[in-house]
Formats: structure tokens, sequence, C-alpha cells
């Protein structure tokens, strides 16, 4: 059975700060992973999907390794601004259409 | 907006009650997912659909929940007989079945059971 944990839990930094999420799974066999963010009270906004080939994707501030061989990735944050605290969530990915979510890291960029 | 759309975006309903929810999801997106999100949790699955076929059910959907896909467009969730334990986020989301497979999700059905 995946299982899928994110460390920390909580973050919080002073704006301006570059921060890593981490977020580890117990199966290699992964078809895809994905970061998601997501605001209080709604739903989930795709920021990044890595496949299983790939080693990191790119997107503005934001940059998503993926190491399978030893079941982590790793989301980092650039320059954060108060506009990035939120809770984001990795989610692993068979091809086979179910994804397994970690708890989250609810960041908090303080002014 | 072309993006997934839930309804309705809350309920509050008593114990025993039942409800539906509605997904509309990405109009070229063959696959559908149903997930359910508590407090400080990461959204759990559910069950998924292929067109109309429903491919994958969760132990967590127990014999009171139901889903459907009947046309492979949109889909509906049921909960007979909701249950406190019921209350959470309900959270549908789409993508392709080939390719990146990547998922866009909508903004979700709370649930209040009283």
């Amino acid at each position: 059975k995946q299982e899928v944990t994110q460390i920390p839990a909580a973050l919080s930094v002073p704006e301006g700060e570059n921060l890593v999420l981490n977020c580890s799974f117990t199966d290699s066999a992964i078809y895809n992973l994905q970061w998601f963010r997501q605001d209080p009270g709604k739903g989930l906004t795709s920021l990044l999907l890595i496949q299983s080939s790939q080693r990191e994707q790119t997107s503005g501030r934001l940059n998503a390794s993926l190491d399978k061989s030893s079941g982590r990735s790793t989301l980092y944050i650039a320059a954060s601004q108060p506009g990035d605290s939120a809770t984001y969530l990795c989610a692993v990915n068979t091809n086979a259409g179910k994804s397994t979510f970690g708890d989250g890291t609810t960041l908090t960029v303080k002014p | 907006d072309t993006g997934v759309s839930q309804d309705p975006r809350h309920k509050i309903t008593k114990r025993g009650q039942n409800v539906t929810f509605r997904c509309d999801p990405i109009s070229e997106h063959n696959r559908l997912y149903w997930y359910r999100q508590t407090l400080g949790q990461g959204p759990e699955f559910l069950t998924y659909f292929q067109n109309e076929a429903q491919l994958e059910k969760s132990r967590l959907l127990s014999d009171r929940f139901s889903a459907e896909r009947p046309k492979g467009s949109f889909s509906t969730l049921e909960i007979q007989r909701t249950e406190q334990g019921d209350s959470a986020m309900y959270l549908c989301a789409s993508s392709l079945a080939s390719g990146s497979v990547e998922q866009f999700f909508g903004p979700g059905t709370r649930l209040t059971v009283l």
C-alpha cells in the first residue's frame, strides 16, 4: 500500500526566503507525482507534475524534483511572498488512475 | 469557464438524510475522480471513472455511497442515510486517460451532517 508523508506539517518563514518542502513515498512504482496548492476551504490547484522518467520540473519561482529510487520529491519555492501562504500537497499517481496524497505542508509567509 | 465544476458548493443536512452531489468535468477529459477530504488531512481517493465505466472503488466507499457517470460526462455521488462522520469536503477531479494524466480539481462540495 502506497503511503505518502510530507514534512514539515507546518512552516513559517519571512518574506523573501527560499524554502523546500519535502514529500516521501513508500512504493517507487509510480506513474507521476503532482504538487498542488490548496487555499483554506478551496479546491486544489495543480502546480507541477513530474513524470516518473523525469528528474525535475520548473514553473516560475517553483521547482520540483523527483528521485523515484529513494521515494522522494521536493518542492523548492524561491523568493517567497505572502501570497504563497497556503497548504501544499503532493500526490503520487499510478497510471491506473489512483492517487495517494500526503497530508500537506501549511506554509505561512510573513510580510 | 471550462474548468471542473461542482454543485452544490455547500450542503447542510440532518443525520439519516440522503444527499447527492454533482461534478461536471473538463469537457474533453474522459477520466473523473472523487475524493474526500477532512480537516487537516490530504484528500482520500474514493473512486474513479473512465468514460462511463467505474474502474476502481476504495474500501472507504461503503454501501451507503454510490457514484455514477451514466453518459461519460457529468458524475453524481450519492450518500444514503448520512452520518456525522460523513462531514467532509468532497472533491472531484478530471483528467485525460493518456499522456500526463494530470488531474484538475473542482472547488469541492462541503458537507455538514448535523
